[in-house]
């Protein structure tokens, strides 16, 4: 069974561009949350998505969306970046039965 | 006050020797836990999770629970030098929202 997939693993953005990052589930999962990790402010929770909903929200600004497809890949969009957004970004996938969540590679964002 | 704490460390043990990790969570109505251990440059893998309070023992590792005291603490026996990693308490609440700790940083030395 294929992992929790992520793309792009490594980008590099300029200050006020926009940027979106993908992510395909474990197969059969239909939640997927997304977090932000930094050296300084450790995992925090970005947004959950379950079946195309966002069931679940952080204490980010709304320059980050996301949204969830049917078949249920989920997509994080960053706009009007700022040199702060530098960051791993990981989703983590669950199935609707399971509780516990696994973790994608991540994208690793450069903003300069 | 954080929803989920841990010390930093970095926590030093000896090759052999048990390492004793620690959590602490504020909402008292949580009822799933979790600690995941991330490599440097590595994403979270799941190493147990525990739902009930007392024991819960996989191989080297043994998570412990007391709701009362919103505790959480992870034993790893027989420390090796690849358990060097940081470990991530996490706590999902009623709402269904995941808390993470900071991590703490675990050397072992050879």
């Amino acid at each position: 069974k294929a992992g929790v997939t992520q793309t792009p693993r490594y980008l590099i953005k300029t200050r006020g561009q926009q940027v979106t990052l993908s992510c395909s589930p474990i197969s059969g999962h239909r939640s997927v949350s997304w977090y932000q990790q930094t050296p300084g402010q450790g995992l925090q929770f970005l947004f959950e998505y379950f079946s195309e909903t966002q069931r679940n929200k952080g204490n980010f600004p709304g320059r980050f969306s996301g949204r969830q497809f049917s078949n249920s890949r989920s997509e994080m969009n960053v706009s009007t970046l700022e040199l702060g957004d530098s960051a791993l970004y990981l989703c983590a996938s669950r199935d609707s039965q399971n509780t516990e969540a696994f973790f994608g590679q991540g994208t690793r964002l450069t903003v300069v | 006050q954080k929803e989920v704490e841990q010390n930093s460390g970095p926590l030093s043990v000896p090759e052999g020797a048990i390492a004793s990790l620690n959590c602490t969570y504020s909402d008292r109505g949580s009822q799933s836990f979790f600690w995941y251990r991330q490599y440097s440059g590595k994403s979270p893998e799941l190493i147990m999770s525990i739902y009930s309070n007392g024991d819960k023992e996989d191989g080297r590792f043994t998570a412990q629970l007391n709701k009362a005291s919103q505790y959480v603490s992870l034993l790893i026996r027989d420390s090796q030098p690849s358990d060097s990693a940081t470990y991530l308490c996490a706590v999902k609440n009623n709402f269904n929202k995941f808390y993470f700790g900071s991590g703490t940083k675990l050397n072992v030395k050879p």
